[in-house]
């Protein structure tokens, strides 16, 4: 079975430019988190979308955006990028509300690496 | 706020030595408690979830506690080996807060 698949695994971009990074979730799932992990920094929240909806966010500016699809998967869009936006962007899936078996347990990917120059 | 501790930061120890990981939270309402490893410049995998209503959870040479009431867990490794070199996260999740709260890590060395 597919784990947690995310693209693109690397992304170089200048300052002021947008950034798109994608997810695909575990087949089944239905929550996806989005987390930020800069250097030498923690784990960040991000987003979370459930059923195409967010359902909550972190304390990130609003340039930070995204959205989650019929199939589930998710977009994470990332405007007027600054340099200290550069960091690995994790996505995760879990069942949602909805599951029984083994709900809350999270599923990460590799992450997209994002470059700002 | 949960704030979520991991001590200590950084651990080293010889192969064949027990690991013993620590991991507290200030918020005793919690929904579970998730450990991960995660490899430099990669994604997180995940090792062991406790649900609140559990005092433990065991997979292999791992082995998590749970006190929910004195807001701590502990993750023990036993017999560690060269690749159990990594770092350990704990994160935890508030009840109907789906989204979970992470620790630091511990940063662990396995020298041969």
């Amino acid at each position: 079975e597919a784990g947690v698949t995310q693209s693109p695994t690397h992304l170089i971009k200048t300052r002021g430019q947008q950034a798109t990074l994608r997810c695909s979730p575990i087949s089944g799932h239905t929550s996806v988190y989005w987390y930020q992990q800069a250097l030498g920094l923690g784990l960040q929240f991000l987003l979370w979308y459930d059923e195409g909806e967010e359902r909550n966010r972190g304390n990130f500016p609003p340039r930070f955006s995204g959205r989650q699809f019929p199939n589930y998967s998710s977009e994470l869009n990332v405007n007027a990028l600054e340099l200290e936006d550069s960091a690995l962007y994790l996505c995760a899936s879990s069942l949602g509300f909805q599951g029984l078996a083994g709900v809350g347990e999270l599923f990460f990917g590799e992450g997209s690496r994002l470059t700002v120059l | 706020k949960q704030e979520v501790t991991q001590i200590p930061a950084a651990l080293s120890v010889p192969e064949g030595e027990n690991l013993v990981l620590n991991c507290s939270f200030t918020d005793s309402a919690i929904y579970n408690l998730q450990w991960f490893r995660q490899d430099p410049g990669k994604g997180l995998t995940s090792l062991l979830l406790i649900q609140s209503s559990q005092r433990e959870q065991t997979s292999g040479r791992l082995n998590a506690s749970l006190d929910k009431s004195s807001g701590r867990s502990t993750l023990y490794i036993a017999a560690s080996q060269p690749g159990d070199s990594a770092t350990y996260l704990c994160a935890v999740r508030r009840v109907n807060d789906y989204k979970l709260s992470f620790g630091a890590g511990t940063t662990v060395t396995v020298r041969a």
